[in-house]
């Protein structure tokens, strides 16, 4: 039962262009959602979050933007750098505190 | 501070053997949170912990799974007896509280041959 869906498993972008990240989701009892970020041999880390009362957040070169109706969210990165290639992993909170993630999208940023 | 501590951080072994993963959680922190990876599934919340006890272990997988907590700073995921389908990326995480930020071991990759 996969809640959190990332229908593509890679992007690649351009260094200098803005990489956008697509997440959706099934569940409307989700009431946060976060992306997280994974380099390689290590454990996600913490990048950016959004409550279900707000359509957008940002930080820095990141922003997250939020489509309650729609059931979906995305994480804008400009402009993209060789550093952010990572996978990106889409969450969302449920009222029990429970997190389910997305599978995860590459994204390679190329120099 | 060191982080989320997870231990070994690879491990290989063959289908039927017992199988310990540990954790320390960042001093502090009152919920542990195990998760899955696999190319299939993503990341899966196995079980987490607030204060030690367990809340919601809705996703593990079988009894063949379990996971204990005997005290704030440590915790283990078991599979008894092991199969080559539980090959993965195991990681443990842990937060100030359940709705905090979770921040995330470097995982115990484990290959059940």
């Amino acid at each position: 039962d996969q809640q959190v869906k990332q229908n593509s498993p890679s992007l690649s972008v351009q260094e200098g262009r803005i990489s956008i990240l697509n997440c959706d989701y099934t569940n409307s009892m989700f009431d946060y959602f976060l992306w997280y970020k994974k380099y390689p041999a290590e454990g996600p880390t913490f990048l950016i979050s959004i409550s279900s009362i707000k359509d957008k957040n940002e930080d820095g070169r990141f922003t997250v933007f939020l489509n309650k109706s729609a059931k979906h969210l995305s994480l804008h990165i400009v402009p993209s750098q060789p550093g952010d290639s990572a996978v990106y992993f889409c969450a969302a909170r449920g009222f029990n505190n429970d997190m389910r993630f997305g599978a995860g999208t590459r994204l390679t940023v190329k120099p | 501070d060191a982080g989320v501590i997870q231990s070994p951080r690879h491990e290989v072994t063959e289908m039927g053997q017992e199988v310990t993963l540990r954790c320390k959680p960042i001093s502090g922190h009152n919920s542990l949170f195990w998760y899955r990876q696999t190319m299939m599934r993503g990341l899966e919340l196995l079980i987490y912990f607030n204060n030690n006890v367990p809340i919601d272990d809705s996703g593990m997988p079988e009894d063949r799974f379990s996971a204990k907590m005997p005290n704030a700073s440590f915790s283990t995921l078991k599979i008894q007896p092991s199969e080559p389908r539980d090959s993965a990326v195991y990681f443990c995480a842990s937060s100030r509280d359940p709705s905090g930020t979770q921040y995330f071991g470097p995982g115990t990759r484990l290959l059940v041959l």
